[in-house]
């Protein structure tokens, strides 16, 4: 099983930060690494696929960089609207295998 | 516009069973993988299970293998998760998503529907 392991678990910013949000796996995912937000009481949201590509309707504030086991979210002006918990998920071995999260909180 | 509206949990008791289902809508259901991914109150994501599109090809968490079943019903867009031998450890919100195009990474989830495991 690929263990994906994301940093910080918590990161207190304010608004029009730029915030870098780190995952790690514990072996090569090629580029099929995807990036998730997840506000309070929602279901989690698809902002990254193939570790840099954007998903459909997501701000280009977004954007996402890597590949084999080093992988980043980058957010260049965090709006208040992105504060929420990120996730990462591997798909290109099963068991697919999300982080255990990073919390973006306002400062 | 994609729907996924999940139903079917509840309060059940350790050791019994549930059904969840999974109502697909604005896509073309056969054409796409569908997961299963759930999360434990106050954890992270945890996948479940996925399905081929056709319905021939599935995939299980270590935790649930053998004890929940994944399938599809292309002919209503349904997809579901027969789930025995239910442990306080499964109890979760569980969403259904929709897999990207030859891929399995989830670009439309539902809202959840939410299984608690009482002893």
């Amino acid at each position: 099983e690929i263990v994906m392991t994301q940093s910080p678990a918590t990161l207190s910013v304010s608004p029009g930060d730029r915030v870098t949000l780190s995952c790690r796996a514990s072996q090569s995912t090629s580029s099929n690494l995807a990036w998730y937000q997840q506000k309070p009481g929602q279901a989690p949201r698809l902002l990254v696929y193939g570790a840099s590509a954007r998903a459909t309707g997501i701000p280009a504030r977004f954007s996402g960089s890597g590949s084999g086991t080093e992988f980043t979210l980058t957010i260049s002006s965090l709006q208040s609207e992105d504060f929420a918990v990120y996730y990462c998920q591997q798909y290109n071995n099963w068991p697919l295998t999300f982080g255990g999260g990073t919390k973006v909180e306002i400062k | 516009e994609v729907h996924l509206l999940e139903s079917g949990g509840g309060l059940v008791q350790t050791g019994t069973s549930l059904r969840l289902s999974c109502a697909a809508s604005g896509f073309s259901f056969t054409n796409y993988a569908m997961t299963w991914v759930r999360q434990a109150p106050g954890k992270g994501l945890e996948w479940v299970s996925a399905i081929s599109g056709s319905g021939g090809g599935t995939n299980y968490a270590e935790a649930v293998t053998g004890r929940f079943t994944i399938s599809r019903d292309n002919s209503k867009n349904t997809l579901y998760l027969q789930m025995n031998s239910l442990r306080a450890e499964d109890t979760a919100v569980y969403y259904c998503a929709k897999g990207a195009p030859s891929s399995y990474y989830m670009d439309v989830w539902g809202k959840g529907t939410t299984v608690t495991v009482s002893s």
